[in-house]
């Protein structure tokens, strides 16, 4: 099974500054078709997830502008470029590349 | 708008069975590939099974191999998952998602397996 480690596990953040977690697979998550499926999502507190980012870096719709993907091979990052109030709440990354799906441990982001 | 909506969850004694369904309206459901996701309390998410739109390729964790199965109703708009041996370790809030990439997810169905 493809691992996937996330980093930092708890991410305290000021509000209007930066955030970025990190994200490794333990194999490529370069597709036969030559896409990367690799996918963020976001789980506020008592709510179910909601993807945020598709494919690395594509947003879904309604996502802010402030949220952003890179990376590539088995190396991504989610960034949030200032971070608010109700961006509170627990990040995983997901590979959809191989069977089967896996998710990151996630990442806690709070408000310091 | 989409909407996944899941129900069937309680509590079941360990060795039990549970079904657990999936309503979804908003999208041409027989169209998509759908998953089940599971997230024990205070814990990650987990992956759990996949069902393409045919119900002609279906994939299971290791986790629930043998015990689980997942099947779908195209023309009642729903997916399902029968739960069988329950054990304490399947003690989890049961999401459905749509499509492989995980678009859209239901607000899930708890499910307590307990003596």
């Amino acid at each position: 099974d493809v691992v996937m480690t996330q980093s930092p596990l708890s991410l305290p953040v000021t509000l209007g500054q930066p955030a970025s977690i990190s994200c490794r697979s333990s194999q490529s998550l370069v597709y036969s078709d030559g896409n990367t499926y690799l996918n963020w999502f976001q789980q506020r507190p008592g709510q179910s997830p909601r993807r945020l980012i598709y494919k690395v870096s594509n947003r879904d719709s309604g996502v802010p502008d402030r949220f952003s993907g890179s990376g590539s091979g088995t190396d991504f990052t989610l960034k949030i470029s200032s971070v608010e109030a109700e961006d509170v709440g627990v990040y995983y990354c997901m590979q959809g590349t191989h069977w089967p799906l896996t998710f990151g441990g996630g990442t806690k982001v709070e408000i310091k | 708008e989409v909407q996944l909506v899941e129900s069937g969850g309680g509590l079941v004694q360990p060795g039990g069975s549970l079904r657990l369904s999936c309503a979804a309206s908003g999208f041409t459901f027989s169209n998509y590939n759908m998953n089940w996701v599971r997230q024990a309390p205070g814990k990650g998410l987990e992956w759990v099974s996949y069902i393409t739109s045919s119900s002609s390729t279906i994939y299971y964790a290791d986790s629930v191999k043998g015990r689980f199965t997942i099947s779908r109703d195209n023309a009642k708009n729903s997916l399902y998952l029968q739960m069988n041996s329950l054990r304490a370790e399947d003690t989890a809030v049961y999401y459905c998602a749509r499509d492989r990439q995980l678009f859209y997810w239901g607000q899930g169905t708890l499910v307590t397996v307990s003596s």
